[in-house]
Order: structure tokens, then C-alpha cells, then sequence
């Protein structure tokens, strides 16, 4: 009964390649994110969907193309991967307007060799 | 934008003693500030929050005050354990929006037993 799953945990891959990571959340929160964890344990958001609706999309290269079926899945997927694409990426869920934190799936741990 | 500045980026600390760590923030629009641990190879966690009409909140052993006019908040731990030693994020955000979180930069808390 995870409240928000996220897969796969670990992820190495070439450099060149193509790869998706899948978010879910069972809380029934409208509002789904992803944040990239860099080395120095920085969190900085990525996108953020609102009812399937993209409402977020800061400057992240146009190799990173998120896709919500619905508002219970996010998914990434990342062309032409790159060794600076390592990172650690974490979806998260909210409830898009009220005094609610995130939570957080187990993240993603992409290593681009 | 909101920009989020957390200090102190690490602290050390002995068993028993308390720790503080301060944040800034910059949209005097935010009025809502979550805090979130995270340890070792693991997800964030929500461990506090505080919304803005709120001057402080207390959660056994932790707090988060709250300055609205100098824009500054702080979380506080008392009588610090070893499994406290983890990584402290700060957040802010405007919950009447499906908005984002911008989270400080972190500080890595040690207790020492």
C-alpha cells in the first residue's frame, strides 16, 4: 500500500540512450511533481502536472519529456541520456492547493556510464 | 520567483544538545512552509510544517517559528538522538495555488553520540 511508487530504483545506461521512469500515487492527490537530486543533495523541480494538466516546466532540456495518462501517474522519459543526467529523480504528490507537504516516491537513482 | 536561502549547510552537534537551522525566504506571497528530513539513501520526508497565519508550532521535540515581516522561519530540534543526523530541507510555497515548493539548499545535521 505505498503511497507513492516509483520505478525502477536504480538505473544505469549508456550514454546515447533512451529510458523511462514511472510514477504512482494512491492518495488521491491532484498535483504531481518531479524533482532531479543532484550530487550535492540539491532539490530542484522539474515539471508538475495538476490534473493531468502540465503547469510547471522549468528549464529542463527538451530531451526530458514527462507524461501524466492520468492524475494518478507521472512518468519521464529521457532521450539521448548524458552523463550530466545523473542524478537522483524523485516523484512526489500533492494536494495542488491547500497547507499540504509533498510525498515523496523512493526515488531514482540514474547513472549515465 | 521565490528563492529559498538555508543556512547553515552542515551542522555537528553532541548528543542531547539542541540545533537550529534558519531559512529566508523571498515571495512575501508564500504562506506555507514545510520541513522535510531526509536520510541516508532514502526519500524526503514531511516532518513539520507551519502555515503563515502561525507564529510557531511544536511537535514533541521539534518546533518551527515563523517572522513573516523579516520573511524568516526556523526549525528547531531539543534533545537531539543520533537518528536525528540526517538532511534538513526547508520549503515555500503559496498552497492556493497548484504551485511548486522551492526548497532551500539543505544542511546536513550530525549528532554525535
Amino acid at each position: 500500500d505505498t503511497a507513492v511508487s516509483q520505478t525502477p530504483k536504480y538505473l544505469v545506461t549508456q550514454m546515447g540512450n533512451d529510458k523511462s521512469i514511472k510514477c504512482e500515487q494512491n492518495l488521491g492527490h491532484d498535483t504531481m511533481y518531479w524533482y532531479k537530486q543532484d550530487s550535492k543533495k540539491f532539490l530542484k523541480i522539474m515539471f508538475s502536472y495538476n490534473n493531468k494538466e502540465l503547469i510547471i516546466n522549468e528549464t529542463v532540456p527538451n530531451r526530458f519529456s514527462p507524461k501524466s495518462p492520468d492524475k494518478a501517474h507521472l512518468n519521464l522519459h529521457i532521450n539521448s541520456l548524458e552523463l550530466g543526467d545523473s542524478a537522483v529523480y524523485f516523484c512526489a504528490s500533492s494536494q495542488g492547493r491547500g497547507p499540504l507537504g509533498y510525498t515523496f516516491g523512493s526515488g531514482t537513482r540514474l547513472t549515465v556510464v | 520567483g521565490e528563492n529559498v536561502e538555508q543556512h547553515p549547510s552542515t551542522l555537528s552537534v553532541q548528543e542531547g544538545d539542541s540545533a537550529v537551522i534558519k531559512c529566508t525566504y523571498s515571495d512575501s506571497a508564500s504562506n506555507y512552509f514545510p520541513w522535510y528530513k531526509q536520510e541516508l539513501g532514502k526519500r524526503p520526508q514531511l516532518i513539520i510544517d507551519i502555515r503563515s497565519n502561525v507564529g510557531e508550532k511544536k511537535d514533541q521535540r521539534i518546533a518551527v517559528t515563523l517572522n513573516k515581516t523579516a520573511k524568516h522561519f526556523s526549525l528547531h530540534i531539543t534533545e537531539t538522538q543520533p537518528e536525528d543526523s540526517a538532511v534538513y530541507f526547508c520549503a515555500a510555497r503559496l498552497y492556493t495555488n497548484a504551485g511548486k515548493s522551492t526548497f532551500g539548499d539543505g544542511t546536513t545535521l550530525t549528532v554525535k553520540p
